[in-house]
């Protein structure tokens, strides 16, 4: 089976960076995506990565390494309202649209 | 507006009481999927469909049910509700397979006494 492990919480303070890693343990891989969730609110996608490298979206970027089972989500800029949980999710084998997703990172920014 | 919608948006009912939770999307897409989420559980699945007439299990399927009649709508049936069936419900749909974008409902906050 698969499996995605995040850190648990991150605080950092405004304007500062900060990198959000998930491992990630599969039978196959298919791409590794990025969503996040504000408290009680619907999750919205963020990134998806297929191959290796950086994909950055503004403020937000994006890095896989398949070779390492890796991928990490950074976020730079830190507003207030990036306070918010961030969940890397994983297809379960393939032909599937079955999804693993990570218990989520909850990051906290503080002025 | 490109929206997936869930009805109702919050439940409280009974042990054993059938009911069922709507979702509809109106962006025309292949895939939909449920979740769940629990505290420190994140998202967990519990099932997916692929395109009409075409739903698979997740990864926590047990005790619910689904369908998927038409595109656009992909309802979750309880037949039987039990208390840790108590939970938030997500619905969500994407054009392809389900890894890239996937669009996420409101959300439905269930409560099983």
């Amino acid at each position: 089976g698969q499996s995605l492990e995040q850190p648990s919480e991150v605080t950092a303070v405004e304007g500062a960076i900060v990198q959000i890693n998930c491992t990630y343990q599969t039978s196959g891989f298919y791409g590794l995506s990025w969503y996040q969730q504000h408290d009680g609110g619907a999750p919205t996608f963020l990134s998806y990565n297929a191959l290796d490298g950086l994909e950055e979206t503004g403020r937000f970027s994006s890095f896989l390494s398949r070779s390492d089972s890796y991928g990490y989500l950074l976020l730079q800029e830190l507003q207030m309202k990036d306070s918010a949980s961030y969940f890397c999710a994983v297809r379960d084998g393939s032909n599937t649209g079955k999804l693993i997703f990570g218990q989520g990172t909850t990051l906290q920014v503080k002025p | 507006e490109a929206q997936v919608t869930q009805n109702p948006r919050y439940l409280i009912t009974v042990t054993g009481k059938k009911l069922t939770v709507t979702c509809s999307q109106n962006m025309n897409h292949e895939y939909m999927s449920w979740y769940r989420q629990d505290p420190g559980l994140g998202l967990r699945q519990i099932y997916y469909s692929m395109n009409v007439e075409v739903t698979d299990k997740g990864d926590v399927p047990e005790g619910y049910k689904v369908s998927r009649k038409e595109k656009r709508n992909f309802p979750l049936i309880l037949e039987s509700p039990s208390p840790n069936q108590t939970s938030l419900y997500f619905c969500a749909s994407s054009t392809s397979g389900g890894l890239n974008e996937q669009f996420f409902g409101p959300g439905t906050r269930l409560t099983v006494l």
